[in-house]
């Protein structure tokens, strides 16, 4: 049980296109999700924390308009990267947490990564 | 403010050697879990432990244990007889309300 996916495993894209990466929970309804990103040989910094049916709210320094995170149901959370660039290569991590849990501070399940690298 | 130091950054052992992989914290929370996280080549996060901070018992799975110490902050995770398999980096993780903070990451290569 507990199993999140994340799709697509890996991308590639050019400079100023814009990506979509989807975060599923498979087997439990998730009222809240996370972004986490991650650069090379560096620890997982949240970007965001989505609530289903709500609008995101986003880590200091992380840009709303460029990280595009729609929750529109319990199962699928979106963060779309707008207008690639290089620096935004990174390996972006969601997690979620079950409605059923017992709080905020109850665990979160991750998903495998999303590998974007931008030309 | 809530923090997650793991000073070791790289640990380099021989097999069969034990290992520790120290974790210190800084919350101000009365109410608050510590997870272990391993990141092995993959990327792909694997759950290892989650302790709560009412609960300082250590605890024991396989050839992994944990020691929890609130008097210094501390959740430090063992590998007795290290294995090749066990290189990846580890994660120390603090989650107080609503956020999971991840430590720097300690990356262990365990050689033949």
């Amino acid at each position: 049980g507990a199993v999140v996916s994340q799709h697509p495993s890996r991308v590639i894209c050019k400079s100023g296109t814009s990506v979509k990466i989807e975060c599923r929970s498979l087997d439990f309804q998730a009222t809240t999700m996370f972004w986490y990103r991650q650069f090379p040989k560096q620890s997982l910094m949240l970007m965001a924390t989505s609530n289903e049916g709500s609008k995101a709210t986003y880590e200091q320094g992380v840009e709303k308009d460029k990280f595009l995170i729609n929750h529109a149901s319990l199962t699928l959370s979106t963060l779309t990267v707008t207008s690639a660039h290089p620096e935004d290569s990174s390996f972006y991590i969601c997690s979620a947490r079950d409605k059923l849990a017992g709080g905020p501070r109850d665990e979160q399940f991750f998903g495998p990564g999303t590998r974007l690298t931008v030309l | 403010a809530q923090k997650v130091t793991q000073a070791q950054t790289e640990i380099s052992v021989v097999e069969k050697e034990d290992v520790t992989l120290d974790c210190v914290y800084e919350t101000r929370d009365t109410t608050y879990y510590l997870f272990w996280y391993k990141q092995p080549p993959s990327g792909e996060l694997v759950f290892l432990i989650r302790r709560n901070s009412f609960d300082e018992q250590n605890e024991i799975s396989g050839r992994y244990s944990w020691n929890f110490q609130k008097s210094t902050s501390s959740f430090n995770f063992t590998i007795t007889a290290s294995q090749v398999v066990d290189s990846a980096v580890y994660f120390c993780a603090l989650n107080g309300y609503n956020k999971l903070i991840f430590g720097a990451g300690t990356r262990l290569a365990v050689h033949p």
